[in-house]
């Protein structure tokens, strides 16, 4: 099963863009990525998901290498409400994989002013 | 659309007391997942569902029980409330496909 890797903290200056790592080196063909964030201790909130291609959407982009094996989560304008801990998650597909969601720890994303 | 709903917001059991978690979602998802995450910790999967009448174990489903007569609800059962089940407890539908979850707000239990 695919685990992710990231870093435990980060910072960015409130207007900049964050670029938020994430390391997948063991992802196979079919299990897409990910993102969520969880602001305080509220209901992980989804930001992005992607399988091959780069994707963007109105709250980020994500940007995922040729290999695959890693990936980046780019919020292009931070602002203080963006503070928040961000998950990467690797899903393989078909209903029996469900179990296989694992959350590991993510990265604290702290917006300064 | 309310999304996923989660009650109640706060409890506080005693040992060897016994409560149901409650979730609704309106979206017609398919999918179902409770989930509970301790202090400082990432989520772990207790139980999910496929679609109504489907349940099946997740990571870590000692203690803990579910059905899933109607699509919309998903109740979490705690039969023997132990201080190792304090947590917070989220629920999450997905609709299918490669559609993300969605979460509700979870509940946070405490057990003395």
């Amino acid at each position: 099963d695919a685990k992710t890797t990231q870093p435990p903290s980060m910072d960015c200056a409130e207007g900049r863009a964050a670029n938020l790592p994430c390391n997948h080196s063991t992802i196979s063909g079919n299990e897409y990525v990910y993102w969520y964030r969880q602001i305080h201790s509220q209901g992980p909130q989804y930001i992005i998901h992607g399988l091959k291609n780069n994707e963007t959407n109105e709250m980020a982009s994500l940007i995922i290498t040729e290999d695959r094996k890693s990936s980046t989560l780019i919020l292009p304008h931070a602002t203080l409400r963006d503070t928040a801990v961000y998950y990467c998650i690797v899903r393989p597909r078909g209903a029996g994989n469900n179990r296989k969601l694992i959350w590991g720890l993510g990265t604290s994303l702290a917006v300064n002013p | 659309n309310a999304g996923v709903t989660q009650t109640p917001k706060f409890r506080i059991l005693k040992i060897g007391q016994s409560m149901t978690l409650q979730c609704t979602q309106d979206m017609n998802h398919n999918y179902m997942y409770w989930y509970r995450q301790d202090p400082g910790m990432g989520l772990k999967l207790i139980y999910y569902s496929v679609g109504a009448g489907i349940t099946d174990k997740g990571e870590v489903p000692n203690g803990y029980n579910v059905s899933r007569s109607t699509t919309e609800d998903f109740p979490l059962r705690l039969e023997l409330a132990a201080p190792s089940q304090t947590s917070v407890y989220f629920c999450a539908s997905r609709l299918g496909g490669d559609q993300p979850q969605h979460f509700g707000d979870g509940t946070r239990l405490s057990i003395l």
